[in-house]
């Protein structure tokens, strides 16, 4: 099994601040996945990253895939209600087949 | 915006009764998925589907524990007997391309 494990379990901020949420493994990964659930709902997909080195941006949330392709972050530029949520990355290890993390509660507060 | 269908959304049984899930994917994707996640913790892949055939079921629990997708477009997943570890949120996922998932609202099942 391909171990992701992230960091924080939770964070909880006030609105406006800054935050990041860190996924580390042992294993490589042929592309990384960030999503965002909601409570009582599935997760909905962020970003994909699939090069290693690579940076993406989404409006507020800056996404890194490490040089090795084994580790990623997620960082919120000025956070608001509604980004609180459950943040989970997954790696895919084999052909579309994932490997979640715990996942990181995150929580603004206006 | 197509969208993955499950349901029911909740369902609450007592230990030893059958229960069952129904997936709808989003129209022409080929690969579904089933998860379950135990609160506090990210998604398991259960089973995966290519079109009809299981590609991989090694983390579904065979003895109790089935899933089937006969025409390659729903799919249905299901547990008898439910014990009361099967307390989970139940995903469904679909995908075209299998590097992208779409995840549908999921299942709580809760077992008394």
């Amino acid at each position: 099994t391909q171990l992701l494990e992230q960091s924080p379990q939770f964070l909880s901020i006030q609105e406006g601040e800054n935050l990041t949420v860190y996924c580390n493994s042992s294993s490589v990964f042929s592309s990384l996945q960030w999503y965002r659930q909601e409570p009582g709902e599935g997760p909905v997909l962020l970003v994909t990253v699939v090069t290693g080195g690579e940076v993406k941006k989404l409006k507020r949330l800056t996404f890194q895939f490490g040089d090795a392709r084994k580790d990623s972050s997620l960082h919120i530029t000025a956070a608001q209600p509604g980004d609180t949520g459950l943040y989970l990355c997954a790696g895919d290890y084999s052909w579309g087949k994932l490997q979640f993390g715990a996942g990181t509660q995150v929580v603004v507060t206006p | 915006e197509a969208e993955v269908a499950q349901s029911p959304r909740y369902k609450i049984t007592e230990k030893s009764q059958a229960v069952a899930f129904w997936c709808d994917p989003i129209s022409g994707h080929a690969t579904l998925y089933w998860y379950r996640q135990i609160l506090g913790q990210g998604p398991e892949l259960l089973v995966q589907f290519q079109d009809e055939s299981v590609v991989d079921d090694s983390q579904l629990p065979k003895d109790r524990f089935s899933a089937e997708r006969l025409k390659g477009v729903d799919s249905t997943l299901k547990i008898q007997p439910a014990e009361l570890g099967d307390s989970a949120m139940y995903l469904c996922a679909s995908s075209r391309d299998s590097m992208t998932q779409y995840f549908g609202p999921g299942t709580r099942l809760l077992v008394l």
